[in-house]
């Protein structure tokens, strides 16, 4: 059964369009993280929700937002998605927050997204 | 950065152990040794993480050296479907800031061949 799942697999969108990505968990864990990931990159992390706060990364661009309304749920906005926002987008879970440094994260299988 | 260094590619026969070193000369006494994998066009997978002492799970094993200094990954049958890139990620024990993010370095290309 899926735990985190990411929909669309595939998103297209136009340069300058605004584009929402989606991911949902079922494994009631308190944190959720978004990932970007280039073609042949590992993958970087632009934030993440612990339960309602939200943590920036310093180098994450404000074109990247971010909206959590539920446990469940969390958002990926890119305002005005660039031909270099183009890359595997990852949402991932754990239980404790980041830091604690035994948690385990839970991937889901990424959103690829194309600018066009 | 990435506190760790892999060789950027590795094959393995199936069947065969795969044996996956990781460098991480500069790790604290309080940072942790984790592996992921990525198969392609999938989402990172955890493998196993440890401190000090060595671990096994129904995936694979950790073997830690007595400095820490290094550790090395085994999957004792490998098989096609252990095809990946593997991470080795160093991250801290600790609350402040950013430290205890997982902080992806550029992984170890495993390709298991028939």
């Amino acid at each position: 059964d899926a735990m985190v799942i990411q929909n669309p697999r595939y998103q297209v969108t136009q340069f300058g369009k605004p584009v929402t990505l989606s991911c949902s968990q079922t494994l009631n864990h308190n944190v959720m993280y978004w990932y970007q990931q280039k073609s042949s990159q590992a993958p970087k992390l632009l934030f993440h929700y612990y339960d309602k706060d939200f943590n920036n990364e310093a180098d994450t661009p404000d074109n990247f937002q971010s909206r959590r309304p539920n446990t469940s749920f969390c958002f990926l906005d890119i305002r005005s998605p660039g031909l270099g926002d183009a890359a595997m987008y990852l949402c991932a879970t754990s239980r404790d927050p980041p830091g604690m440094g035994r948690e385990t994260q839970y991937f889901g299988p990424g959103t690829r997204l194309l600018v066009l | 950065d990435a506190k760790t260094t892999q060789p950027p590619s590795m094959d393995c026969a199936e069947g065969r152990a795969a044996n996956l070193p990781c460098n991480h000369s500069t790790i604290s006494g309080n940072e942790y040794v984790y592996w992921y994998r990525q198969i392609h066009s999938q989402g990172p997978q955890y493998i196993i993480h440890g401190l000090k002492n060595n671990e096994t799970n129904e995936m694979a094993s950790l073997i830690i050296t007595e400095d820490r200094k290094s550790s090395t990954l085994i999957l004792p049958h490998a098989t096609l479907r252990d095809t990946a890139v593997y991470y080795c990620i160093v991250r801290v024990a600790s609350t402040r800031g950013s430290q205890g993010n997982l902080i992806f370095g550029k992984g170890t290309k495993l390709s298991v061949k028939p």
